[in-house]
């Protein structure tokens, strides 16, 4: 039981390419998320899915485009990367309702230049 | 908006010393998650709070949830440095059955425990 995985672990990107994140979970959670973090600002919620072939955006959601074509993975694309999009990107899941617990996973350290 | 505040931001103590940190909300709290975050890696949950008045340990940290369910404590005793890192509140303002399921943070305290 891997828990949630996250690839690549760190990346360095020149601003207007782009790039996929990928998020893994192995315990049939509903729920995914995308979080950044940044000094200062706490956890932002970027994008979310309440389940396969679902998403929504979260607080923070220009620049970047999700999908859930399956259960297990959710994807952060970025099109355009800009030096505002520099961070630490963490995926999380949970099961389903309030109650239970967010699993994270160890995040993805993504520098544009 | 940011729903969940956080005190201090930062704290350093020396070892063998205890400390608390606080996370408060203007919402109730369905749910209140704490977390620990070393440099460089994930978040690692620490404990889960539900009911008000609700109190948890686990070896030598002990958390709780006020009867009001607005405020949450995060308390460390004989603190080490293995006890440094990030601490960071987590919270369901939603009540059990929303679609939506997130959590709000707060904006973490950075725990400095020197020899």
């Amino acid at each position: 039981n891997a828990g949630v995985t996250q690839t690549p672990k760190f990346r360095v990107l020149k601003t207007g390419q782009s790039m996929t994140l990928l998020c893994a979970q192995d315990m049939n959670h509903e729920y995914m998320y995308w979080y950044r973090q940044d000094p200062g600002m706490g956890l932002r919620l970027i994008h979310y899915s309440v389940g396969e072939g679902t998403t929504a955006k979260g607080e923070v959601p220009d620049g970047y485009n999700v999908s859930r074509l399956k259960k297990q993975n959710f994807l952060l694309g970025l099109e355009s990367a800009a030096p505002s999009q520099t961070s630490v990107y963490f995926c999380a899941s949970r099961f389903r309702l309030a109650g239970d617990t967010q699993y994270f996973g160890p995040g993805t350290r993504l520098t544009v230049l | 908006s940011q729903e969940l505040e956080q005190s201090p931001q930062s704290l350093i103590v020396q070892e063998g010393k205890n400390l608390t940190i606080n996370c408060t909300s203007s919402k109730t709290l369905y749910g209140l998650y704490w977390y620990k975050q070393k440099y460089g890696e994930g978040l690692i949950f620490l404990m889960m709070l539900q009911k008000g008045g609700e109190e948890k340990s686990h070896e030598k940290i002990t958390a709780k949830l006020d009867e009001k369910k607005q405020q949450s404590s995060l308390h460390i005793t004989a603190s080490q440095p293995s006890h440094a890192g990030i601490y960071l509140c987590g919270a369901d303002t939603s009540a059990r059955g929303s679609t939506l399921g997130r959590l709000y943070f707060g904006r973490g305290t950075q725990l400095t425990v020197w020899p």
